[in-house]
């Protein structure tokens, strides 16, 4: 069985361009996470989807940032305009059933994104 | 507040020894999953082991174990006769009940070394 998938797995860019990260998770997964990882703040939540729902994007730094999910199968995480700062690893995850506290979150290989 | 704790420094272990990763969390919610991760070089996330707070037991997966201590609110990790390939950053999170967030900690080095 496939595991989450991510796209690209590495982006180099230029501050103020557009960055748009791609994710596809686990077939029969009802939930979505986006996290992203950095030396200074460790892995923090982004945003998270049930049932292809935004429920929780407390965790999205600002306006510059935007997530979407169509449908089941696909999600993406988009950065309009990108800065320095929002160099990071960024991570999908999905699980079973996202509401539940017992349900693992199974991670997608990340995008490393570099922003010059 | 900082929910999980993991505060060692990096450890060299030594290849088929044992090494103990130590994780204390913080939480008034009496419903929680704790959960170990691990993250080689190569930067992917990988699901070790999940302990639920109503379980009796401690988890095991193989050569991985669970030493949950619910009165200290410590879930630590054992890794068992240690590999090469177990060389790695090794992540404790938790998740509450009603809470969308798995919280994660700073994370565990581990070297293995022949």
């Amino acid at each position: 069985d496939a595991g989450v998938i991510q796209s690209p797995r590495h982006e180099v860019t230029e501050m103020g361009q557009e960055v748009t990260l791609r994710c596809k998770p686990i077939s029969g997964h009802n939930s979505l996470f986006w996290y992203r990882q950095t030396m200074m703040r460790g892995l923090e939540l982004l945003i998270y989807f049930n049932n292809n729902v935004p429920i929780d994007d407390s965790g999205m730094p600002e306006d510059r940032f935007s997530a979407k999910m169509p449908n089941a199968s696909f999600s993406t995480l988009k950065i309009q305009p990108s800065e320095p700062r929002d160099s990071a690893v960024y991570f999908c995850a999905s699980s079973g059933r996202g509401s539940a506290y017992q349900e693992t979150q199974y991670f997608g290989p990340g995008t490393r994104l570099l922003v010059l | 507040a900082q929910k999980i704790t993991q505060t060692q420094p990096g450890m060299f272990v030594q290849e088929k020894e044992a090494v103990t990763l130590d994780c204390t969390y913080d939480t008034s919610d009496p419903s929680y999953g704790l959960f170990w991760y691990k993250q080689p070089s190569s930067g992917e996330m990988i699901f070790l082991i999940y302990q639920g707070s109503y379980d009796q037991q401690n988890a095991t997966e193989g050569r991985y174990s669970l030493n949950f201590q619910k009165a200290r609110k410590s879930a630590n990790l054992v890794i068992s006769a240690s590999q090469l390939g177990d060389s790695a950053m090794y992540f404790c999170a938790m998740r509450e009940l009603g809470n969308n967030r798995l919280a994660f900690g700073k994370g565990n080095q581990v070297v293995v070394i022949p």
